[in-house]
């Protein structure tokens, strides 16, 4: 079965440098998620799109922005990256709007390393 | 806020049965999930639980659920090495759409 793509795996950056890192949901799943997992730390929610709309917005930063598209993939885009930023990014997506509860499916992560 | 505990560690040895406790705050949470997460890996669903359910069990796996003391639990039957990780309770928070809130997580280990 399909599951969420998330890439790069890694990627390393310098401070102050910018990073995009993507998600590719599982299709037909019309939510996504992205969460921040800093070293030893729970998953901290950012933002969630539902139907290419914002849903909700969590802890994230005023230097960060993501959007969906029309294919449903979503983008987190960093700028002005902080040694504080580095952490594991996850992506999760999920089906929302029928009976069933469908739970939310994550990728593997992005990991990244700011230096 | 919304807010989710568990205890940090667990240690117990192979073949016996882990019990991982979890408690959360928002009473109108109608799913909760358990999640287990290997080092470097991603968040594997694990189970989750409807909050009109008491108990729910799948093979080794049984969570019972307190509504009223808003107390979560997982109980691993037979436990194994495999079974070695971190293990987060997470509620969902915000209706449908709604986003999870996450426990700080459980570190489980299994000895031979």
């Amino acid at each position: 079965a399909a599951g969420v793509i998330q890439s790069p795996r890694h990627l390393i950056k310098e401070k102050r440098e910018t990073a995009t890192l993507k998600c590719y949901p599982i299709p037909r799943h019309d939510t996504v998620y992205w969460y921040q997992q800093g070293p030893g730390q729970d998953p901290q929610f950012l933002i969630s799109f539902y139907e290419k709309m914002q849903s909700d917005k969590g802890s994230i930063p005023d230097r960060f922005s993501a959007q969906q598209f029309s294919d449903y993939h979503s983008e987190l885009n960093m700028s002005s990256l902080e040694l504080g930023d580095s952490a594991l990014y996850f992506c999760a997506s999920r089906k929302t709007g029928t009976s069933y509860n469908y739970g939310y499916t994550f990728g593997s992560g992005t990991r990244l390393t700011v230096v | 806020g919304e807010d989710v505990e568990q205890s940090l560690f667990l240690s117990v040895r192979e073949g016996d049965s882990s019990v991982i406790n979890c408690t959360y705050t928002d009473s109108s949470s109608t799913y909760l999930y358990w999640y287990k997460q290997e080092p470097g890996a991603g968040l594997q669903l694990l189970t989750y639980i409807f909050s009109n359910m008491d108990m729910k069990q799948d093979q080794r796996l049984t969570v019972l659920l307190n509504k009223k003391d808003k107390h979560l639990s997982l109980r691993i039957a037979d436990t194994q090495t495999g079974d070695s990780a971190i293990y987060f309770c997470a509620e969902r928070y915000g209706g449908s759409q709604g986003n999870l809130i996450f426990g700080k997580g459980t570190k489980l280990s299994v000895k031979p």
